[in-house]
């Protein structure tokens, strides 16, 4: 079955440069998260689009922005990269199916972004 | 806010029974459980979710309590490639849309 796809997977960048990551959801699902995950963390939600609309928000940096586009893959765009940056970057779709609650996640591999 | 309690840590033989604990007293009628677990180096997967029943699914079972203040997910027989952090999560009608919050985990060590 089709799965989460993010690419790249490994991303080096340097301070203060900029990185697009990007997410294809698994076909049907309207809804996509992003999570960054530094090491030895949990995995800290940063913003989810529905239909590709923002629908939350949560410890997203000013310097990140992301959106989703009409075939429903989603990109997360980092500006001014700091060291801080570095981490394991997850996306995650779902179906909103019956509010949203009652339904489960898909998380992708991930995109380790190194900022050197 | 409703929150959940985990262990950080428990210890299993491989092929027996896991029993893993989450407390949330505070939870309330229309809150969801939700367990997911995060094998190193990969990204969280789903396991079970429930709301007021016991559940069962292919990977593990979800037994609540009769207060419904904590929840055990069971595992029947572990194995090697169940040594994860297992997170349960709220996932509360009353919060800011559907994202899960993930935190206080259960690292469970799986022993040959």
């Amino acid at each position: 079955a089709a799965g989460v796809i993010q690419s790249p997977r490994h991303l080096i960048k340097e301070k203060r440069e900029t990185a697009t990551l990007k997410c294809y959801p698994i076909p049907r699902h309207d809804t996509v998260y992003w999570y960054q995950q530094g090491p030895g963390q949990d995995p800290q939600f940063l913003i989810s689009f529905y239909e590709k609309m923002q629908s939350d928000k949560g410890s997203i940096p000013d310097r990140f922005s992301a959106q989703q586009f009409s075939d429903y893959h989603s990109e997360l765009n980092m500006s001014s990269l700091e060291l801080g940056d570095s981490a394991l970057y997850f996306c995650a779709s779902s179906s909103s199916g019956t509010g949203g609650l009652n339904t489960e996640a898909f998380f992708g591999q991930g995109t380790r972004l190194t900022v050197v | 806010d409703a929150k959940t309690t985990q262990p950080n840590s428990m210890e299993s033989n491989e092929e027996e029974p896991v029993h893993l604990p989450c407390d949330h007293s505070t939870i309330s009628g229309t809150d969801y459980i939700h367990w997911y677990r995060q094998l190193p180096s990969q990204g969280p997967e789903y396991v079970i979710h429930g709301l007021t029943s016991n559940v069962n699914n292919r990977m593990a079972s979800l037994a609540i309590a009769e207060d419904r203040k904590s929840r055990t997910l069971i595992l029947h027989r572990a194995t090697l490639r169940d040594a994860a952090v297992y997170y349960c999560i709220l996932r509360d009608v009353h919060n800011a849309g559907n994202m899960l919050t993930f935190g206080g985990g259960t690292r469970l060590m799986v022993k040959p």
